[in-house]
């Protein structure tokens, strides 16, 4: 069964880094064909992908993200790390983590498996 | 950048109608894309990958088609269960269209 929950702070400063940690069970990053991404969706609007982890380590990041962000994964202790830099109440958003699977006749990643989504707040 | 645009933004049904979004990429993406529900509250919902494939456990009134640049989500028989959000994503390199509200007539 696979699952996965983010954690990290509610409420940040603007400028400040926010930190975010996925916690994972039930797959390994070590396995072929897997990934771990971060998807944010500000109150009432859409989706937006901001980063990807791949099983062999490539990175992927949204190209209007990409000087902010930071994926990195910890494969001992089951977890994956998003760092976003010079935070602004724009980013203000539920952020999920999802599990990626490589896999169709077309051989290409799809996110299957969600967490529950955190909150992040960013004001002053 | 791959931009996808979706549409209509929202639309309004009734149970037991058949309901079309669809979703167009700035550029071809073959048979890279997958479709998403999304319900208040709740983690989107993988419905659709490869365009056309069902994901394990969807119930088979939902279908994708295309390729290329244009596709689509077909609801063959609209239940109360599927009232919610609907986003298409391109799997190359994972932008997520507007999304797609289907509402209650």
């Amino acid at each position: 069964q696979i699952t996965l929950k983010e954690s990290g702070p509610t409420l940040v400063k603007p400028t400040q880094t926010l930190t975010l940690t996925c916690t994972f069970s039930g797959f390994s990053l070590n396995t072929g064909g897997v990934g771990v991404g971060w998807i944010r969706q500000p109150p009432g609007k859409a989706l937006e992908w901001l980063a990807v982890i791949f099983w062999d380590d490539d990175k992927r990041y949204s190209p209007s993200l990409k000087t902010r962000l930071t994926i990195t994964q910890d494969t001992s202790r089951d977890l994956v790390v998003l760092t976003m830099t010079n935070m602004d109440p724009v980013d203000t958003a539920t952020y999920y983590c999802a599990h990626a699977t490589l896999r169709g006749y077309d051989s290409s990643y799809s996110f299957d498996y969600w967490g529950q989504g955190t909150l992040v707040i960013v004001s002053s | 950048d791959i931009q996808m645009t979706q549409s209509p933004s929202s639309l309004s049904a009734s149970v037991g109608d058949r309901v079309t979004i669809t979703c167009r990429a700035s550029e071809g993406i073959a048979t890279w894309l997958a479709w998403y529900q999304q319900k208040p509250g709740k983690a989107p919902k993988l419905l659709i990958y490869s365009a056309s494939s069902l994901q394990s456990g969807v119930p088979s009134r939902f279908s994708g088609t295309g390729s290329g640049t244009d596709f689509t989500l077909t609801i063959s028989s609209l239940q109360p269960e599927d009232f919610a959000i609907y986003y298409c994503q391109q799997t190359y390199s994972f932008t997520f269209g507007g999304g797609t509200r289907v509402e209650i007539k």
